[in-house]
């Protein structure tokens, strides 16, 4: 089957570093992204990777290992507004490629 | 114009009702996706359109319709809905065929009674 993993829940204090771990199982590859989700809000995308190593944008970071099936989020010099659910996701190629496989999320806690 | 808009931003219907949902995007982008989501679990694909055209259904039932009239619109026709269908109903577009990067609506909030 096709599954992704992410902890259910983090939590953080503001100023700090937090990191968001993601593991997937998929028949095929095409990327992994990350999504971010304030209660009452849409998805907003924030990165992607398609190939090994670190993509920074300001103070988010994304990571991934192909070859260990494995990504993370990093975000620094954490705010109060981070606070939101973090969804990882897998383009799958299975038969048609449009579409994403989702995480089931993580919800980011920032406390003062 | 980078913006997803969706109208109506709520809906409370009966199940006899017939109502539709609209969502549209001005950035050229050629797929557009209908998803379904509830509360703390992730969006759950129903359609996807590409180049104006049906590419996925999954499996939805038929009490859910979706439309396409042109690339910059997208919508969804619902009738004799179940309560369990009340969920966060979220339109999204992206440049095909690139379908990582999803631009989402701020989607509407429907209550069937």
């Amino acid at each position: 089957g096709q599954s992704l993993e992410q902890p259910s829940e983090v939590t953080a204090v503001e100023g700090a570093i937090v990191q968001i771990n993601c593991t997937y199982q998929t028949s095929g590859f095409y990327g992994l992204s990350w999504y971010q989700q304030h209660d009452g809000g849409a998805p907003t995308f924030l990165s992607y990777n398609a190939l090994d190593g670190l993509e920074e944008t300001g103070r988010f970071s994304s990571f991934l290992s192909r070859s260990d099936s494995y990504g993370y989020l990093l975000l620094q010099e954490l705010q109060m507004k981070d606070s939101a659910s973090y969804f990882c996701a897998v383009r799958d190629n299975a038969g048609n490629n449009r579409k994403l496989i989702w995480g089931l999320g993580t919800s980011l806690a920032v406390n003062p | 114009d980078t913006e997803v808009t969706q109208t109506p931003k709520h809906l409370v219907m009966g199940m006899t009702n017939k109502k539709s949902l609209k969502c549209e995007q001005h950035m050229g982008h050629r797929a557009m996706y209908w998803y379904k989501q509830k509360a703390k679990k992730p969006p759950e694909l129903m359609f996807v359109y590409s180049y104006e055209k049906l590419s996925i259904n999954e499996s939805v039932p038929s009490r859910f319709s979706p439309e396409c009239p042109n690339s910059s619109l997208l919508n969804l026709h619902l009738h004799a809905l179940q309560p369990e269908d009340s969920a966060l109903y979220l339109c999204a577009s992206s440049q095909a065929p690139v379908y990582n990067e999803q631009f989402f609506g701020p989607g509407t909030r429907l209550t069937v009674l």
